[in-house]
């Protein structure tokens, strides 16, 4: 079945350390999404890209950076200029042609600073 | 800037009891507009979504929901919830431009009582 895997499912992260969380798709989507959510605030989205090799920054991509070498592939990394990680992280993808389809989510990750 | 408001941050109804979730956007031309669920711990899934015509959309799980232009709404509806509705639902709306990212309200975090 097609879908959105991230993993892993929950990550604990020491102060100063860079994380990177995984996003791997089998859905042929052109775009994919980063998403960060905490209680009460929704989703912020942190980054998007619509085709390999070229992404763009979103609401709060502080602290955040990513790449997108293959089609399938959009990891995050947390980096330690990120003050406040802890949270909840979502990537979608959708069909960018055709955004009626709306986003198709992972499970998301549970990011912990210990 | 659009912008999507979910006034109630939390609603709680009985088994079999009728559901109405708001939602009002504020956007400059017609806006697709979509519903997402969430339950805890994972990712959202598309419960439905609006371009245009019909302004009563059928969705998923028995949910429907109704554009009004004239009220920059979209409220969810269902005519009798069932325990396994509980969980946090997100409005969403698809920004300008060609990014086309969606825009997510705050959430309303459903409780259904026995």
């Amino acid at each position: 079945d097609g879908g959105i895997t991230q993993s892993p499912k929950y990550l604990f992260r020491k102060e100063g350390q860079n994380v990177t969380l995984s996003c791997e798709q089998n859905l042929n989507h052109d775009a994919m999404y980063w998403y960060r959510q905490d209680p009460g605030q929704g989703l912020r989205l942190i980054y998007y890209s619509q085709i390999v090799n070229d992404f763009q920054k979103g609401d709060i991509a502080e602290g955040y950076s990513v790449s997108r070498e293959k089609k399938e592939s959009f990891p995050l990394t947390v980096t330690s200029a990120q003050k406040n990680p802890t949270a909840f992280y979502l990537c979608a993808s959708s069909i960018e042609r055709r955004t009626n389809y709306g986003y198709t989510f992972g499970s998301g990750t549970r990011l912990t600073v210990v | 800037a659009q912008s999507v408001t979910q006034p109630d941050i939390h609603i709680t109804v009985s088994e079999g009891a009728s559901l109405e979730l708001r939602c009002n956007y504020s956007y400059g031309a017609t806006p697709y507009l979509f519903w997402y669920v969430q339950s805890p711990g994972q990712g959202l899934q598309l419960l439905l979504k609006y371009f245009s015509g019909d302004t009563l959309v059928q969705g998923i799980k028995g949910f429907e929901a109704e554009f009004k232009r004239s009220q920059s709404s979209f409220n969810l509806r269902k005519p009798s919830v069932h325990w396994s509705d509980a969980a946090e639902y997100f409005c969403a709306v698809v920004a300008s431009g060609s990014a086309r990212q969606l825009t997510f309200g705050s959430g309303t975090q459903l409780t259904v009582l026995p």
